[in-house]
């Protein structure tokens, strides 16, 4: 089993509808966990972080984390086709604290 | 506000070389991470560095070693390069108090 595994993609949603983006980890013990987005041929850039149970909003992102299931996800609202990238999932604590252990991605397209 | 910097963008090697790669910390971070993220892959987590000590280290050979100076900068050495060891090479900062990492730009090493 992979520590961290995202829904597999590639994602395709039209403009102005919700994207979501989900992740789940194998450690129970973690305590932090991002999102990080990608561009192509660019490095990853944070945009969420979440350490409690329950939901984060920033603007049009939301994160929803829920420790028991061992799942946490990404809501983009009013997706733009700038927001076409590939989406990480990344977390932290437990056994592996103060490292980040990556999911695969979740490749993301939003089409006009 | 100065973000995480690395040198170079881009370094083209052979098999059995060494390479060195460089980072300078997000101004006001003290602890750096270094990453290397094949092609479709999420990064995978190499080491990190603290009080210019090595405090936690993935499942990465020998091979790769680093150094983190008074500065906070630091160093990513590979020795005896392999055409596996091509990738985007990324450095990550934060500060003590807090679990999130910023990535700086990466360096894309090519080994032929």
């Amino acid at each position: 089993q992979k520590e961290v595994e995202q829904n597999s993609g590639p994602l395709s949603v039209p403009e102005g509808a919700i994207a979501s983006l989900n992740c789940t980890y194998s450690d129970r013990g973690s305590q932090s966990f991002f999102w990080y987005r990608q561009y192509s041929g660019k490095s990853p850039e944070l945009i969420m972080f979440i350490y409690s149970n329950g939901d984060k909003e920033d603007g049009r992102f939301t994160a929803q984390l829920n420790k028991a299931s061992q799942y946490v996800s990404l809501l983009i609202r009013d997706s733009q086709p700038s927001d076409s990238a590939t989406y990480l999932c990344a977390v932290t604590g437990g056994t592996s604290y103060g490292k980040l252990t990556f999911g695969q991605g979740t490749i993301l397209t939003v089409h006009p | 506000d100065a973000g995480v910097t690395q040198s170079p963008t881009h370094l083209i090697k052979t098999r059995g070389q060494q390479v060195t790669l460089r980072c300078s910390p997000k101004s006001g971070h003290d602890t750096v991470s270094w990453y290397q993220q094949a092609l479709g892959q999420g990064p995978q987590f190499i080491f990190q560095y603290y009080e210019e000590e090595e405090r936690q280290r993935g499942n990465f050979p020998d091979r790769f070693s680093g150094h983190q100076f008074p500065n906070y900068s630091s160093e990513l050495n590979v020795n005896a390069l392999l055409l596996g060891d091509s990738a985007l090479y990324l450095c990550a900062s934060r500060t003590t108090g807090s679990m999130a990492q910023y990535f700086g730009p990466g360096t894309r090493l090519l080994v032929l």
